[in-house]
C-alpha cells in the first residue's frame, strides 16, 4: 500500500472557485512538502510544512499540516487557469533524508 | 538558464540499445537524485548521490547504471531495457542530502519499444 495517499485523484473546478486537496500518511511525518507539476515536466516546489498546526500561504495557495492526523491539505482560493496541473505531496516518512511522494492530484480549471 | 537541465527530453529506444540520460545542475548543490515517474504511480526514488558518492540504490535493476562524475553532472546509463521501463525520468538536486526542497529538471520521457 502507498505510504502517502492523495485525494481526490483528480478534480475539475470552475475558474474562480475554491478547491482543496488532501494528503494523508500511514506513518509519522517528518516534514511535508507540496509540489506542482505540469504534465510531462518537472516538479516545482511550492511549500514546506514541518510542525503540527503549521500553515503557510503563497499567493492564493494555502497549505496546512495536521500532524496528529498525519495529514496535510492544500487549498486554492479563486482558482485560475494557471493553477491547473498535478499537485504532489512529498513527505519524510522515516527519519532520514528520503522523500516519499503521493501519486498526485490532477487539477483542471475550466474557464 | 534553468537550474536543473535534462537531456534528451524525449528518447525512444529498442530493448537492445544502449543510451544515456544526462542531468546538469547549475545551483551549486551537493546532492543529486534520479526518480522514475510512471502513469498513476507515485514517484519512485532510484538513486541518490551526495558529494559524488552514491548513497542510495533503491533496488533498481542493473540495466540502469548511474554515474556522477562531479557534483554538477549526473548520468543514467540504460541498456537492455524492457517496455515496462517506459516512463518519465526526473533528475533533481538539493543543497544537502537531508532536504525536502528538491529542484527538478523537466524530465526525460523514455519509450522502450
Amino acid at each position: 500500500s502507498q505510504e502517502l495517499e492523495q485525494s481526490p485523484q483528480s478534480l475539475i473546478v470552475q475558474e474562480g472557485k475554491n478547491l482543496t486537496i488532501n494528503c494523508t500518511s500511514s506513518k509519522t511525518l517528518y516534514g511535508l512538502y507540496w509540489y506542482k507539476q505540469k504534465y510531462g515536466e518537472g516538479l516545482i516546489f511550492l511549500m514546506m510544512l514541518q510542525k503540527g498546526g503549521e500553515e503557510k500561504s503563497h499567493e492564493k495557495i494555502t497549505a496546512k499540516l495536521d500532524e496528529k492526523k498525519q495529514q496535510s491539505s492544500l487549498h486554492i482560493t479563486a482558482s485560475q487557469p494557471s493553477h491547473a496541473g498535478i499537485y504532489l505531496c512529498g513527505a519524510g516518512i522515516s527519519n532520514d533524508y528520503k522523500l516519499s511522494f503521493g501519486a498526485g492530484t490532477t487539477v483542471t480549471v475550466r474557464a | 538558464e534553468t537550474g536543473v537541465t535534462q537531456t534528451p527530453r524525449h528518447l525512444v529506444m529498442g530493448m537492445t540499445n544502449k543510451k544515456s540520460l544526462k542531468c546538469e545542475q547549475h545551483l551549486g548543490h551537493n546532492a543529486m537524485y534520479w526518480y522514475k515517474q510512471s502513469a498513476k504511480k507515485p514517484l519512485e526514488l532510484m538513486f541518490v548521490y551526495s558529494l559524488e558518492e552514491r548513497v542510495e540504490n533503491n533496488s533498481v535493476p542493473s540495466r540502469f547504471s548511474p554515474e556522477c562524475p562531479n557534483s554538477s553532472h549526473l548520468f543514467l546509463h540504460l541498456h537492455t531495457l524492457q517496455p515496462e521501463d517506459s516512463a518519465l525520468y526526473l533528475c533533481a538536486s538539493s543543497q544537502v542530502r537531508q532536504a525536502g526542497e528538491l529542484f527538478f529538471g523537466e524530465g526525460s520521457r523514455l519509450t522502450v519499444l
